[in-house]
């Protein structure tokens, strides 16, 4: 059971436009939904994270959005740059007892392209 | 500061050997994760540890898996008898205290059984 849906799978992206990543989850018990973005050979690298209290958080160029209704969240990049291409992944994990152990979508490939 | 840091960087192996891979998380971290990254599976939590607490080991795919954290700082994850499918990406995460949704990640260890 795949817990946490993301799509698309590929994006490309011209310079300076905007990059959109969506996820969907099914567990209503996640209160903590993360963005990593990954570069060839490297580990994860925490990029923004949500909780289900906001809608919207923003750190300069990124932005997530929340909808807790539908169950799902999305990345946007504003004025992407070739430098942003790498490898997207949301993920989500809960608070209650346990490990805080994160659940991942299956990553999305973003290219920009000057 | 120091990140995660994680040795070797790159594992050969054969079928059926054994297989040793450290992690050192951000010193005063006191949560540790251990995920495997691969093509098929993406990234799946495999242990976490949390001070003196009892690991959680719902993760591990086998009996062949096992981990163990000395002196609350430095983890080891073990593969026995390692298979062709073991082969991927093995990432060591740490967590703050009163952070632990906040997952760092190493660089990674790459796994490959021949």
């Amino acid at each position: 059971q795949q817990q946490v849906k993301q799509s698309p799978q590929s994006l490309i992206v011209q310079k300076g436009g905007i990059s959109i990543i969506n996820c969907a989850y099914e567990n209503t018990a996640f209160d903590y939904f993360p963005w990593y973005q990954q570069f060839p050979g490297k580990g994860p690298a925490l990029l923004i994270a949500i909780r289900p209290d906001v809608s919207e958080k923003k750190e300069g160029r990124f932005t997530i959005s929340f909808n807790k209704s539908a169950k799902q969240f999305s990345l946007h990049i504003m004025d992407s740059q070739p430098g942003d291409s790498a490898t997207y992944f949301c993920a989500a994990s809960y608070s209650g007892a346990g490990s805080y152990q994160l659940t991942f979508g299956k990553g999305t490939k973003l290219s920009v392209i000057p | 500061g120091a990140g995660v840091s994680q040795s070797p960087s790159n594992k050969v192996t054969e079928k059926g050997k054994d297989v040793e891979l450290r992690c050192d998380p951000i010193s005063g971290h006191t949560a540790l994760y251990w995920y495997r990254q691969s093509l098929g599976q993406g990234l799946e939590f495999l242990i976490y540890f949390q001070g003196n607490s009892a690991p959680d080991k719902s993760g591990l795919p086998s009996d062949r898996f096992s981990a163990e954290r000395t002196g609350g700082s430095v983890s080891t994850l073990t593969i026995q008898r390692t298979q062709q499918e073991d082969s991927a990406v093995y990432l060591c995460a740490s967590s703050p205290v009163g952070g632990r949704n906040e997952q760092y990640f190493g660089p990674g260890t790459r796994l490959t059984v021949t």
